[in-house]
């Protein structure tokens, strides 16, 4: 089945220790999101990829970057996480925009866990 | 740009009843809304979505309404189960572009 991948489901790291969190899609979408999501919270959008176009959100911290180095594959790296960056991470996708382009399709999700 | 508001952030029902979910939007050049419902360790699944061409679609126990003059469009869950409590979230496009969710309603149903 066509499906968007999370690894690692869930990550621990060091504070202030680099990590990167990676997506994937079968789905062949131009989109691609990351978004955080912090208990009981809704999920808050990081930046998105449309094909190779990045867009960063204006309240995104520099700490959060993200890499897409091709149509299937997105990684979120967190370069100096703080104890504030304890969340679930979420990736979706989505064909494009407009009308029922919109649809966006979730990962499972990467639960990061900071020490 | 658009800004997406729910209510309420809490509802509990007794097994059997009907449960209502709104959100309100504003930009009147939004023409797509999805609701989307997420399960305690997992990712937001779509369960029903409407586009502005229509005033409401129903899937079984599941309906969305949508009055576009008043902004505004609902989630509608009819004889509800033990496994519908989970965490259902609207969303609206940002100027056509990327989603924008409300804040969630946790939906508890009780047996």
């Amino acid at each position: 089945d066509a499906m968007v991948i999370q690894n690692p489901r869930y990550q621990v790291t060091q504070f202030g220790k680099p990590v990167t969190l990676s997506c994937s899609q079968t789905l062949n979408h131009n989109v691609m999101y990351w978004y955080q999501q912090k208990s009981s919270q809704a999920p808050k959008l990081l930046f998105h990829y449309y094909d190779k176009d990045f867009n960063n959100e204006a309240d995104t911290p520099d700490n959060f970057q993200s890499r897409r180095p091709n149509t299937s594959f997105c990684f979120l790296d967190i370069r100096s996480p703080g104890l504030g960056d304890a969340a679930m991470y979420l990736c979706a996708t989505s064909r494009g925009w407009g009308g029922a382009y919109n649809e966006q399709f979730f990962g499972p999700g990467t639960r990061l866990t900071v020490l | 740009g658009e800004n997406v508001e729910q209510h309420p952030s809490t509802l509990s029902v007794q097994e059997g009843d009907s449960a209502v979910i709104k959100c309100t939007y504003s930009d009147s050049a939004s023409n797509y809304f999805p609701w989307y419902k997420q399960e305690l360790g997992k990712g937001p699944q779509l369960i029903i979505d409407i586009r502005s061409n229509v005033g409401e679609k129903k899937d079984q126990r599941i309906a969305v309404t949508l009055n576009k003059t008043a902004k505004h469009f609902s989630l509608h869950i009819t004889e509800t189960q033990p496994e519908d409590s989970a965490v259902y979230f609207c969303a609206a496009p940002r100027a056509g572009t990327a989603l924008i969710f409300g804040k969630g309603t946790t939906l508890s149903v009780s047996s």
